[in-house]
């Protein structure tokens, strides 16, 4: 119940493409939900991040949806572009918490040219 | 503007040894996040502390490991008589308060053992 789910494991798309990463969890306590990105060799830095009484954010070209009643949320990249390729990860946190993270584990995103 | 410190970023360490990884916060920061990263999974909390209080440590295995976070000084993670199954990416993560928001992550430390 503390998990959450992530997939694809790997994604390929082309440059200008939409990449889509999905996310589930069963923890219906869990009341944010933010994603990271991260470079090889370097730390995970915040993308986006959404709370559940909202169904969808945009910030830039990245966009999460957010479905509370099958309890999952994606990730949307418009018009990807080559430096987005890196490993994302979607995360859950408990109501009334702090940031003790349950991660998914991770999608590694290539962006061909 | 100095974002969270984590030395050494790579650590390579013997069966039995110890490792201590340590890690500054972001300037402001008094709550500091340890996770552990092994290869091709996500992370997975360890431990979170505020200056000189353990906060939850349930993701800390019961044994070997321990951390503090004291008044003056870095966070520090200690893994005593280490184990292949420790080798991983050990990353800290500062927030400046307690509500969940954006964690700052250092660019981790990588322990290898041999």
């Amino acid at each position: 119940q503390q998990q959450v789910k992530q997939s694809p494991q790997s994604l390929i798309v082309q440059k200008g493409g939409i990449p889509i990463i999905n996310c589930a969890y069963e923890n219906t306590a869990f009341d944010y939900f933010p994603w990271y990105q991260q470079f090889p060799g370097k730390g995970p830095a915040l993308l986006i991040a959404i709370r559940p009484d909202v169904s969808e954010k945009k910030e830039g070209r990245f966009t999460i949806s957010f479905n509370k009643s099958a309890k999952q949320f994606s990730l949307h990249i418009m018009d990807s572009q080559p430096g987005d390729s890196a490993t994302y990860f979607c995360a859950a946190t408990l109501s009334g918490g702090y940031n003790k993270l349950i991660f998914g584990a991770g999608t590694r995103l290539a962006v061909h040219p | 503007n100095a974002g969270v410190m984590q030395n050494p970023r790579h650590l390579v360490r013997r069966r039995g040894q110890e490792a201590r990884l340590r890690c500054s916060p972001m300037k402001g920061h008094s709550h500091v996040y340890w996770y552990r990263q092994l290869p091709e999974e996500g992370l997975k909390f360890m431990v979170y502390l505020q200056k000189e209080n353990i906060i939850d440590e349930s993701g800390m295995p019961k044994e070997r490991f321990s951390a503090e976070f004291p008044k003056e000084g870095p966070s520090i993670l200690r893994i005593q008589q280490v184990v292949r199954g420790d080798s991983a990416a050990y990353f800290c993560a500062s927030s400046p308060g307690q509500a969940p928001g954006e964690l700052f992550f250092g660019e981790g430390s990588r322990l290898t053992v041999l």
